[in-house]
């Protein structure tokens, strides 16, 4: 079975704090996202990777930066966490950016961040 | 550049009732088109897709006809039930370039017994 695995599913961190939230895939995908989720806003993308070492800016980037060390496992990373990071983050993976129509994506379970 | 309109929820039905959810997009080109559905205290998983126009994709008693003419793939249900409860989301891929899930904001399904 397939799987887009989040470190934690509940996180409460104080302001300033860095804060490392972790996603692995096991499905040997190219491509993995993370978006943040709010109520009214639907998902907005932060930052994506298509590749090892490779990331791209999302809609929403600021304050936020990513690690992708390894295909399998990609990282989200708040330098210093504000209280208007509160939110659900989504991490998401698809398997090629060279892969033809109606590509899927496979999600996490979501970790819900409170920062005070 | 590309979006999802999707209505505004709540919705709330009684079980069996017919439900429609609206879905509109803009887009360049011919995206693919989804529905992603979330349940409580989960992420999103894949309900149905659509490649191009005229498909009609399916899953779980769950309709949506990818509509090039009106730039439309609204999801329909003939009887819904209590487990159907969850929020839905309508989301498209381009086809060209980088492929980047562009996300609606979602809709809130409730259904009662």
């Amino acid at each position: 079975d397939v799987k887009v695995t989040q470190s934690s599913r509940y996180l409460v961190k104080r302001t300033g704090e860095k804060v490392f939230l972790e996603c692995v895939q096991d499905m040997d995908h190219e491509n993995m996202f993370w978006y943040r989720q709010d109520p009214g806003l639907g998902l907005r993308l932060i930052y994506f990777s298509y590749d090892v070492k490779m990331k791209e800016k999302g809609d929403i980037p600021e304050g936020y930066s990513v690690s992708r060390e390894k295909k399998e496992r990609f990282s989200l990373i708040l330098e210093s966490a504000s209280t208007n990071q509160t939110s659900m983050y989504l991490c998401a993976s698809t398997l090629s950016r060279l892969t033809g129509l109606g590509t899927e994506a496979f999600f996490g379970q979501g970790t819900r961040l409170t920062v005070v | 550049g590309n979006s999802v309109t999707q209505m505004e929820g709540p919705v709330t039905l009684s079980e069996e009732a017919f439900l429609t959810i609206n879905c509109t997009y803009t887009a360049t080109g011919y995206p693919s088109l989804f529905w992603y559905v979330q349940y409580p205290g989960e992420g999103l998983q894949l309900l149905l897709k659509a490649t191009k126009a005229d498909d009609k994709g399916s899953n779980k008693g769950f309709e949506a006809t990818y509509r090039k003419e009106t730039t439309s793939f609204h999801l329909e249900k003939g009887s819904v039930q209590v487990s159907d409860s969850a929020v839905y989301f309508c989301a498209l891929i381009r086809i060209t370039g980088f492929q980047k899930l562009v996300f609606g904001t979602g809709t809130r399904l409730l259904v009662s017994p």
